[in-house]
């Protein structure tokens, strides 16, 4: 069954710690993406990718980094994770045409203490 | 002003009503448009696309596009308790890129 996995699906972690957020999908997309989502905000766009070694940073600045060296893996890392990081982090991708459908995750809720 | 406009809410409805959802948008330019319903504490998933003016139907759900006036809009008919969430609107208006610009989400609220 093709579908999109992110793990952990809950992290609670201290002020200072590196942590990474794994994203894969098994529907051969080609452009993945993560938003950064606040309780009762709207879906914020921190990065993207058109295809492997493809990353562009999204519409809302996010101090987070990602990779794409394999086409169904998105990973997203912060290197000192702080309090201000506390969120939720959606990861979704969609076929390579203009108007496709993006596929969300189940999304990786981050405490940072 | 945002670029994706939609009324938080709540809406509420009672069961086995028409539940009517707008959304405008800024961007004459875009091309596609995307209704997802989110569960507290869930990832949103898709209900509707429509790339078109006028509707397009699935099931209880009809989606209308206005691309003059900038408005698309959502219709949920004969509406259940599990209907009670929020729907995000999103509009594509990149095609290179397909980014999606979401609104804030109206809460429904089905009273049953």
């Amino acid at each position: 069954e093709a579908d999109i996995y992110q793990t952990p699906r809950y992290l609670v972690i201290g002020t200072g710690k590196k942590i990474t957020l794994e994203c894969s999908q098994t529907m051969g997309h080609d452009k993945m993406y993560w938003y950064q989502q606040d309780p009762g905000m709207e879906l914020h766009l921190i990065h993207y990718s058109y295809g492997v070694n493809s990353t562009e940073k999204g519409d809302l600045s996010s101090e987070s980094t990602v990779s794409r060296i394999r086409t169904e893996h998105f990973p997203l890392t912060l290197e000192s994770a702080r309090p201000s990081h506390t969120s939720q982090y959606l990861c979704a991708s969609s076929e390579a045409g203009g108007r496709e459908t993006q596929y969300f995750g189940p999304g990786t809720r981050l405490l940072v203490l | 002003q945002k670029e994706v406009e939609q009324n938080s809410g709540p809406l509420s409805v009672p069961e086995g009503a028409i539940a009517s959802l707008n959304c405008t948008y800024s961007d004459r330019g875009s091309q596609s448009f995307f209704w997802y319903r989110q569960y507290s504490g869930k990832s949103p998933e898709l209900i509707m696309s429509i790339y078109s003016n006028g509707d397009k139907e699935d099931g209880r759900f009809t989606a209308q596009l206005n691309k003059a006036s900038q408005y698309v809009s959502l219709l949920i008919r004969d509406s259940q308790p599990s209907d009670s969430a929020t729907y995000l609107c999103a509009v594509n208006k990149d095609g290179a890129t397909n980014k999606l610009i979401f609104g804030t989400g109206t809460l429904l609220a089905v009273q049953p």
